[in-house]
Order: structure tokens, then sequence, then C-alpha cells
């Protein structure tokens, strides 16, 4: 069975520009939750998705939005890219919306230069 | 203000013998524990977790401990084995936050031949 996929590896992008990350879950988890990872740090909790309407938001500001689709995908979108977001972006699934461990995809090394 | 506290950055112990790794948390919702592997360039892996209802659970050579009453975590490997080599990361969750997951910042475990 394919576990959490997400694309694209590697990004770079500029200071000021537009982002899209995107997530496939396992097969029959409904429940999608993004993270930031920088270097030396644990994951930090960006969003949780489940049945396609947002059910957590972390301590992120505006520019970062998300949103998942009928068959259980997700996006996450970063606005106005800062120096500061350049990190590993995180996808997991989950079966349930709450309870369960989480699974992660490879990440998305994002670098803003 | 860290809720999820790995306090030892890196861990050496001779292959063959048991590893110890150790969390504090200071959140008393939090009832539900996980611990992950990650190898670099790849996501989280999901080891174990434990709910707050009970103190200990096993999976073959990995076995979690929780005591609520020191917040205290912790997971025991045995035997340590070289694949075991990894950053080991913490997360815990609570339900009145619909379960998401706070981490600590890790611990890198090096298994010595």
């Amino acid at each position: 069975d394919a576990g959490v996929t997400q694309s694209p590896t590697h990004l770079i992008k500029t200071r000021g520009q537009q982002v899209t990350l995107r997530c496939s879950p396992i097969s029959g988890h409904k429940s999608v939750s993004w993270y930031q990872q920088v270097l030396g740090q644990g994951p930090q909790f960006i969003f949780q998705y489940y049945e396609k309407e947002e059910r957590g938001r972390g301590n992120f500001p505006d520019r970062f939005s998300a949103r998942q689709f009928p068959n259980y995908s997700s996006e996450l979108n970063v606005n106005a890219l800062l120096l500061g977001d350049s990190a590993l972006y995180l996808c997991a699934s989950s079966l349930v919306l709450a309870g369960g461990a989480q699974y992660f995809g490879p990440g998305t090394r994002l670098t803003v230069l | 203000d860290q809720q999820v506290k790995q306090n030892s950055p890196s861990l050496s112990v001779q292959e063959g013998r048991i590893s110890i790794l150790n969390c504090d948390y200071t959140n008393s919702m939090f009832d539900y524990f996980l611990w992950y592997k990650k190898y670099p360039a790849e996501g989280p892996t999901f080891l174990i977790s434990i709910s707050s209802i009970k103190d200990k659970n096993e999976d073959g050579r990995f076995t979690v401990f929780l005591n609520k009453s020191a917040k205290h975590l912790s997971l025991h490997i045995v035997p340590s084995q070289p694949g075991d080599s990894a950053v080991y990361f913490c997360a815990a969750s609570a339900m009145d936050s619909n379960y998401q997951l706070i981490w600590g910042a890790g611990t890198k475990l090096i298994i010595k031949p």
C-alpha cells in the first residue's frame, strides 16, 4: 500500500513569491495535517483537515492557508514568502480525526532566497 | 513555552544494550503520547503510542512508560541495533485540541558497534 506522498520534494523560491505544496494521504485516511519543521526543532502544527473541513489551526500567520479535496488530498499554500519560511513541510494522514497515530510523508524542503 | 521537552539532544549507546529516551511535558490535559523515529531526508515514522489510562505499552523491542504524576514518559529500546540510529521525537496530544500533536525537539540516538 502506498504511504503518504508529497510533491514536490524540493522547492526554491524567492521572497515575496507564493508556493503550493501537495499531499496525498494513505488510502482510506480522511484526516490530513500539515507541519513545519525547522532544523533542530520538532515539527510545528500548521493545519488539520478532516472530511474537507478545517479542524485545527496552529499559530501561523494568515499567509498560510490550506484546503482538502473530495478525494482527501490536500494543498498547503503560503503567500508572500519570507526567508523564515524556509523549512521542511510535512504532511501527515490519519484514519480518524483524533486519538490515533499520524503517518507522515517524506516532506517538501522549501528554500526561500 | 515548550509544552513537550526532550532535554537530551543526543545519546550514545552500545549495540545490544538498552537505549532509554526521555520526555517531559507540562500540560496536564495531554492524554495521548507518541514516539516517532526520523532518518535524514525522510518524514517521521510512527513507533509506538500510549494512552494516559495506561502506564506501559510494549511492541517488540520498544516499550513506552508513562508516569502521569511526574509528567514524564520514556522509550526503552532493547536490544539496541545499528538501524536504531536516528532522531527520536516524542509528541503529545489532548482531546480538547482535537489531538493536534505537540512535539519535543528530538534526541539523536547513536548506536555504537
